[in-house]
């Protein structure tokens, strides 16, 4: 009955490695985000997708690739692990972005957390 | 540019006590707000958003918001908070039409005590 998921929900990783977070959404919405929330709760946009097109796409180092397979899911993969990576990354998804009014649904965040 | 201001980082608050958490936003166009409440190690859940229409706006819980557009703020606002209502709320305004973006407030605490 999850509307968004994602997984993995605690994810531990050495420096250097390379890691993905799935996530997905069974609402039938057009358009998925990720965020990225900081260890003092500030909560900033990486990417946006609309119905597997990207049209956010904010100033995050090119190690961050999102990848949409499709609309019910989007993918973030992380290159080259950095202990500065370490935060909760937030997935959502709402209809539709063109028109601003739709609500975003956030799913339950993925804790990454770098050593 | 969008931009979204929560002045206070913390709100402590009696059980049955009026709570307000204040807003307030920054838009060329025309604001579209929301609210939101994340508990702890949780995802963020939506309360209410103003777009357009009466200024008031109820929303989950029994929470409200009113839209002041020439004070350029949208306060969250519970007429008697719990002790169910301590979390982490977040304002988030989106400039209509002009931007695809959400952008978020740095969030304020609010801790009702029993």
């Amino acid at each position: 009955d999850t509307a968004v998921s994602q997984t993995p929900k605690y994810l531990v990783t050495q420096m250097g490695n390379d890691k993905s977070i799935k996530c997905e959404q069974n609402l039938g919405h057009d358009t998925m985000y990720w965020y990225k929330q900081d260890s003092k709760k500030f909560l900033k946009i990486m990417f946006s997708y609309n119905n597997k097109e990207l049209i956010i796409n904010e100033t995050v180092p090119n190690r961050f690739s999102p990848k949409s397979p499709d609309k019910a899911h989007l993918n973030l993969h992380i290159n080259s692990l950095e202990l500065g990576d370490s935060a909760v990354y937030f997935c959502a998804s709402s209809q539709e972005i063109i028109a601003g009014e739709e609500t975003q649904y956030f799913g339950p965040g993925t804790r990454l957390l770098v050593l | 540019a969008q931009s979204v201001a929560q002045p206070e980082d913390q709100v402590n608050v009696a059980e049955g006590n009026p709570l307000t958490v204040k807003c307030t936003y920054s838009v060329s166009g025309n604001p579209y707000l929301f609210w939101y409440v994340q508990y702890p190690n949780r995802g963020l859940q939506f309360l209410l958003k103003y777009i357009t229409g009466d200024n008031l706006v109820k929303g989950s819980y029994g929470f409200e918001a009113e839209f002041n557009k020439s004070q350029t703020s949208f306060h969250l606002k519970k007429p008697s908070a719990l002790v169910s209502d301590s979390a982490l709320y977040f304002c988030a305004v989106r400039d209509g039409g002009n931007d695809y973006k959400l952008s978020f407030g740095a969030g304020t605490t609010v801790t009702v005590r029993a």
